[in-house]
C-alpha cells in the first residue's frame, strides 16, 4: 500500500498572502495524484488532478506541481473562501486508494 | 446538473447492519467507475470500495472486507452501500463518489452520517 504523506498538518497564512501545501507518496506515483478541497460540513472537492491540471471551474490561483513522490498545492493569493482543509490522493497503484492525512489551512 | 446524493445513514448498535444508497443525476451511472470513500469524525478521508461500471470488479479495503458489499442498479441510476457486523470504529461520514480515470474523485455526494453505538 502507497503511503501519502501531507505536511505541515496546520498551516497559518495571511489572506493575499502564498501558500503552499506539501504532498509526499512512500514509493513512485508518477503523475497519479489529485488534491481536493473540504470545507467544515461540506463533501471534498476536487482542485487538482494528474498532478498539475485544475479541474473544471477551479480559478488559475490554485496550482498544482511535482511527479513521482513529491508533489506541491500552491494558491498564490489567498482568498478568504480558500481556508479549508486540503487533502492529496494517489491513484496510481491501487487498491487501496489512499489519501494523505490532510492540510488544514488557517486564517494567519 | 451532475449530482450524487446518499441516504440511509443513521444510528445502529454494534453488529448491526444498514444499508445506503447513492442516487445519481446528470449522468449515465452506468459508463462510469464509482467508490464509497468515508470520514470519521474529525478525522481524514478512507476509500473503502469500489465498484467497475458493470459492476463484475469490486474491490474492499482491508478494513471492511467480509462485512461490506458495495452494488449497484445502472437502470436505477444508484449505488449501494451493504454495512454488516457494524463496529464502532464504523462510525463515519460516508460518501459516494465517481472516478473519473486517471482524474480522481468528482463529484463527491453530499455524505450520510453512519454512527454506531449501544
Amino acid at each position: 500500500e502507497i503511503v501519502v504523506t501531507q505536511s505541515p498538518a496546520t498551516l497559518s497564512v495571511s489572506p493575499g498572502e502564498r501558500a503552499t501545501l506539501s504532498c509526499r507518496a512512500s514509493q513512485s506515483v508518477s503523475s497519479n495524484l489529485a488534491w481536493y478541497q473540504q470545507k467544515p460540513g461540506q463533501a471534498p472537492r476536487l482542485l487538482i488532478y494528474g498532478a498539475s491540471t485544475r479541474a473544471t471551474g477551479i480559478p488559475a490561483r490554485f496550482s498544482g506541481s511535482g511527479s513521482g513522490t513529491e508533489f506541491t498545492l500552491t494558491i498564490s493569493s489567498l482568498q478568504s473562501e480558500d481556508f479549508a482543509v486540503y487533502y492529496c490522493q494517489q491513484y496510481n497503484n491501487w487498491p487501496p486508494y489512499t489519501f494523505g492525512q490532510g492540510t488544514k489551512l488557517e486564517i494567519k | 446538473q451532475v449530482q450524487l446524493v446518499e441516504s440511509g445513514g443513521g444510528l445502529v448498535k454494534p453488529g448491526g447492519s444498514l444499508r445506503l444508497s447513492c442516487a445519481a443525476s446528470g449522468f449515465t451511472l452506468s459508463d462510469y467507475y464509482m467508490s464509497w470513500i468515508r470520514q470519521a469524525p474529525g478525522k481524514g478521508l478512507e476509500w473503502v470500495l469500489y465498484i467497475s461500471s458493470s459492476g463484475t470488479t469490486i474491490y474492499y479495503a482491508d478494513s471492511v472486507k467480509g462485512r461490506f458489499t458495495i452494488s449497484r442498479d445502472n437502470a436505477k441510476n444508484s449505488l449501494y452501500l451493504q454495512m454488516n457486523s457494524l463496529r464502532a470504529e464504523d462510525t463515519a461520514v460516508y460518501y459516494c463518489a465517481r472516478e473519473i480515470v486517471l482524474m480522481g474523485f468528482d463529484p463527491w455526494g453530499q455524505g450520510t452520517l453512519v454512527t454506531v453505538s449501544s
